[in-house]
């Protein structure tokens, strides 16, 4: 299995600013893939972190807000951009390795944004 | 495309007693369905998945395709079976998550 680590573990930011989320995995995997889980809600996919390539995002998220990306097999970035109370959730990084189906969860970013 | 239902946002059952977190789904295709768990201040992680037919922590799943159902169950709860629990399903290469059922178990 993969272990995930994710930086910062949380982080409190004025609206309007910006905060980009690290994620490193300690094996190469093919997919890596980032989730906002807002309050008192369930995981909603954001993106998937294509290497080489632009993320594919799911309907309701661009480019232009969550900027993401994965220079390699283990690191893939996420950046909140021009943030408002609205984006305050954990965001969590995923990853999945070679034919397997299932999916590796980082410990989550708390991001408040004020 | 395809969704998960958990009807039971909260649960609570006394220690001992049987447990079953409802789960029902809908996909078109063959579905892959999965049950993750999280602990209290700890990340997600895979519980159990339909193909492997396998007993983890005392929990089972059947995935029943006629009612299209992926129940989660437990003869026996035992305190450290509290957490929340999300019902997913692999599909289209991605989990979709259900709502999630938070179960506590009463002492």
């Amino acid at each position: 299995s993969a272990v995930i680590s994710q930086k910062p573990s949380r982080d409190i930011c004025q609206r309007g600013t910006s905060l980009t989320i690290q994620c490193q995995v300690d094996s190469q995997v093919t997919m890596m893939f980032w989730y906002r889980q807002q309050p008192g809600q369930s995981l909603t996919l954001i993106a998937t972190a294509n290497q080489g390539s632009e993320a594919t995002y799911e309907s309701g998220f661009v480019i232009d807000k969550f900027p993401i990306s994965r220079p390699n097999l283990t690191f893939s970035t996420l950046t909140v951009s021009n943030m408002s109370p609205e984006d305050s959730s954990i965001y969590l990084c995923s990853a999945r390795q070679g034919g397997y189906n299932e999916q590796f969860f980082g410990p989550g970013t708390r991001l408040t944004v004020l | 495309a395809q969704r998960v239902t958990q009807p039971e946002k909260l649960l609570s059952v006394f220690k001992g007693a049987p447990v079953e977190l409802k789960c029902n789904y809908s996909y078109s295709g063959s579905p892959e369905l999965f049950w993750y768990v999280q602990y209290s201040r700890q990340r997600l992680q895979l519980l159990l998945r339909h193909i492997s037919r396998e007993s983890i922590k005392g929990f089972t799943a059947d995935l029943n395709k006629g009612e299209t159902s992926f129940h989660l169950k437990k003869p026996f709860a035992q305190e450290e079976d509290s957490a929340m629990y999300y019902c997913t399903i692999f599909g289209n290469e991605k989990l979709t998550f259900g709502t999630g059922t938070r179960l506590t178990i009463i002492p």
